[in-house]
């Protein structure tokens, strides 16, 4: 069962809008929530990060908000540019218990497109 | 500084027939994973290693192999594959970090690697 849901396969923004992505989790143990963005033909780059003790972090025109009791987070990007456009990966990090190895748990992305 | 390279890049391979996929770190961490990606799902993690000489199952271990010899080698083996491992596979990397750290426990990927199974 997946423990990290991203329900909206696709998302279609107009340049300079914002963009809302959102992810579900259902495992509390999460100590850490990452962002990765793909582009075809190449690995996921790390976007941003989240820990599971904040609720807001930022960074440049990216945006992200945990809310724990919902355990929902989202990704904003505020504008939107055309070279957002991606599938974006949502993971839970789950730590080893007196390890400093975190696993991620990964949903199965949101295809962004972002138009002129 | 290559970061995380993946060989090969492609491969077609016949029902039964083994392989081995490599990939290299040049960032000198401690930590490595492979993952596989199916169209439509998430990356699964298939077997990681904490250092030179250990490796460890991750969610979808059945079918494959790793080996970790050297700190920036590790090796995914397929000894006889099937067309259910037809994917593509992404190796990862990363620095052993604390909960406490601050840092962002980013895993660093690499380009991927495209397995047909015929």
């Amino acid at each position: 069962d997946q423990q990290v849901k991203q329900n909206s396969p696709s998302l279609s923004v107009q340049e300079g809008r914002i963009s809302i992505l959102n992810c579900d989790y259902t495992n509390s143990m999460f100590d850490y929530f990452l962002w990765y963005k793909k582009y075809p033909a190449e690995g996921p780059t790390f976007l941003i990060s989240i820990s599971s003790i904040k609720d807001k972090n930022e960074d440049g025109r990216f945006t992200v908000f945990l809310n724990k009791s919902a355990k929902h987070l989202s990704l904003h990007i505020v504008p939107s540019q055309p070279g957002d456009s991606a599938v974006y990966f949502c993971a839970g990090r789950l730590a080893d218990r007196g390890s400093t190895l975190g696993r991620l748990y990964f949903g199965r992305g949101t295809q962004l497109t972002v138009w002129p | 500084n290559a970061g995380v390279t993946q060989t090969p890049k492609f491969r077609v391979l016949k029902t039964g027939q083994s392989m081995t996929l490599l990939c290299a770190q040049d960032m000198n961490h401690e930590y490595m994973y492979w993952y596989r990606q199916d169209p439509g799902m998430g990356l699964r993690l298939i077997h990681y290693s904490v250092g030179e000489g250990t490796t460890a199952k991750g969610e979808v271990p059945d079918g494959y192999n790793v080996s970790r010899l050297k700190k920036q080698n590790f090796l995914l083996g397929l000894e006889s594959a099937a067309p259910s491992q037809t994917s593509v596979y992404f190796c990862a990397s990363s620095y052993p970090t604390p909960q406490t750290s601050g840092r962002t426990h980013e895993q660093y990927f690499g380009p991927g690697t495209r397995l047909t199974v015929t």
